[in-house]
């Protein structure tokens, strides 16, 4: 079983449509969490932390559940530019631990 | 500021080659990833470096696979005798310690083994 796992997409959405991104993670030592981003042949990027509570960042709403070890991803209001691959990402916060990543799940908006 | 930079872009060769990779991570910034992603698939952890000492090694895939960073800094990927499935996007990451911090991205050097 793979440490983090993801819908495996792809997600094809018209514009202005919600989407929402699930994932789950087998270490239950896991302690920060994060979604990146990864447009085509390019490197990926922080999109957000992800945090027992719950945040947000605009049309992002990231939500973490860890008695269920789930982690999801919700986009409102989908825009073209939200087109790219979206990565799970866990780390388990000690000293050499690197970011354990999921496969990504791909998504493309359309006018 | 200057973000993390990886250099060649794309390497082309052939199997059974030496080739060497290098990262030049965000001044500061003491720990060093490398990291491989293969078509389709998320990044997958190789070595990380605290400071000049290399802390965590376990994701080398065998020993054709070498990493340096001699003064903390650069840092340099060494693959021996390189194999069609070494084909991969190699990925270079900086922070300013190791796990509490954001790891910045650089673009990755895109290898090819014919």
């Amino acid at each position: 079983r793979k440490e983090v796992e993801q819908d495996p997409g792809p997600f094809n959405v018209p514009e202005g449509a919600t989407v929402a991104f699930n994932c789950t993670y087998s270490n239950s030592a896991s302690q920060s969490f994060f979604w990146y981003r990864q447009d085509c042949r390019k490197e990926p990027k922080l999109l957000m932390s992800v945090y027992s509570s719950g945040n947000e960042d605009g049309r992002f709403t990231a939500q973490l559940n860890r008695a269920s070890q789930y982690i999801s991803l919700l986009i409102r209001d989908s825009k073209l530019s939200d087109s790219a691959t979206y990565l799970c990402v866990v780390n388990l916060n000690q000293a050499g631990t690197a970011l354990i990543f999921g496969k990504g799940t791909t998504l493309s908006v359309s006018s | 500021g200057a973000g993390v930079s990886q250099t060649p872009s794309n390497k082309v060769t052939e199997k059974g080659k030496y080739v060497e990779l290098r990262c030049d991570p965000i001044s500061g910034h003491t720990a060093l990833y490398w990291y491989r992603q293969s078509l389709g698939q998320g990044p997958e952890f190789l070595i990380y470096f605290q400071g000049t000492g290399a802390a965590d090694d376990s994701g080398l895939p065998n020993d054709r696979f070498f990493a340096v960073r001699p003064e903390g800094s650069v840092s340099t990927l060494k693959i021996q005798r390189t194999e069609r499935g070494d084909s991969a996007v190699y990925l270079c990451a900086s922070s300013f310690v190791d796990t509490q911090e954001t790891q910045y991205f650089g673009p990755g050097t895109r290898l090819l083994v014919l």
